[in-house]
């Protein structure tokens, strides 16, 4: 089965540092993946997808990330952290042919001043 | 173009009564899921709909159980309401069914049940 793990339930960094949220994804096929960013008492906003034609994919709002499959690695990058990317973010991986996601346990980004 | 549409935003329910929550997709989109978000569980896949037929089901009791209309538009109901029912109940839409396919979410309908 597939499944994606995020490290760090928490992360805070200061106003224009470097954001990294980490994901390891386990896949017996290769994966689509996807970040998705949640505002308080909003729903899923999609940041960047994953769909094999890149290693390194561009989002909305400056972030990025890079597909490494030697580490099963998606993390997730932004090099200067804005107070307004505070929120939570989730890394996904579809399954079989369908719709259907399943997330990791997400990330709670705090933007220091 | 209006994105997903959940409704109601807000719910409150007692132990034992019954719910139905709806969504309608983004315009021309045929496919719809659900996904229950708690702070304990994380998100959880419950259902995905694609023109009417439900393609995939997510590990929940049969208490738990959805539809979707000619429209596009979906329901899902919850009989006999438990505590821990008391989530944040998530509509995605997509365009089509397939791995790469971006799903749209709706800001969610937040149930309570007390």
């Amino acid at each position: 089965a597939q499944s994606v793990t995020q490290l760090g339930s928490h992360v805070s960094v200061s106003e224009g540092a470097l954001v990294l949220l980490r994901c390891n994804y386990s896949s017996s096929v290769p994966p689509y993946l996807f970040w998705y960013v949640q505002y308080p008492n909003q729903g899923l906003q999609l940041l960047l997808k994953y769909t094999s034609a890149a290693t390194l994919v561009k989002g909305i709002n400056g972030f990025e990330a890079e597909f490494k499959k030697s580490e099963t690695s998606f993390h997730l990058t932004k090099p200067s952290a804005h107070m307004s990317d505070a929120a939570e973010y989730f890394c996904a991986v579809t399954h079989n042919a369908g719709n259907m996601l399943t997330f990791g346990g997400g990330t709670r980004l705090m933007v220091k001043p | 173009k209006a994105g997903v549409t959940q409704t109601p935003r807000y719910l409150i329910k007692t132990r034992g009564q019954q719910v139905t929550l709806s969504c309608s997709p983004i315009s021309g989109h045929r496919s719809v899921s659900w996904y229950q978000q708690t702070p304990g569980q994380g998100l959880q896949f419950l259902f995905e709909y694609f023109s009417e037929t439900q393609r995939n089901k997510g590990n929940f009791p049969g208490r738990f159980s959805g539809r979707q209309f000619s429209n596009s538009r979906s329901e899902m109901n919850v009989s006999t309401l438990e505590l821990g029912d008391s989530a944040l109940y998530l509509c995605a839409s997509s365009l089509k069914v397939g791995m790469n396919t971006e799903a749209f979410f709706g800001q969610g309908t937040r149930l309570t049940v007390v």
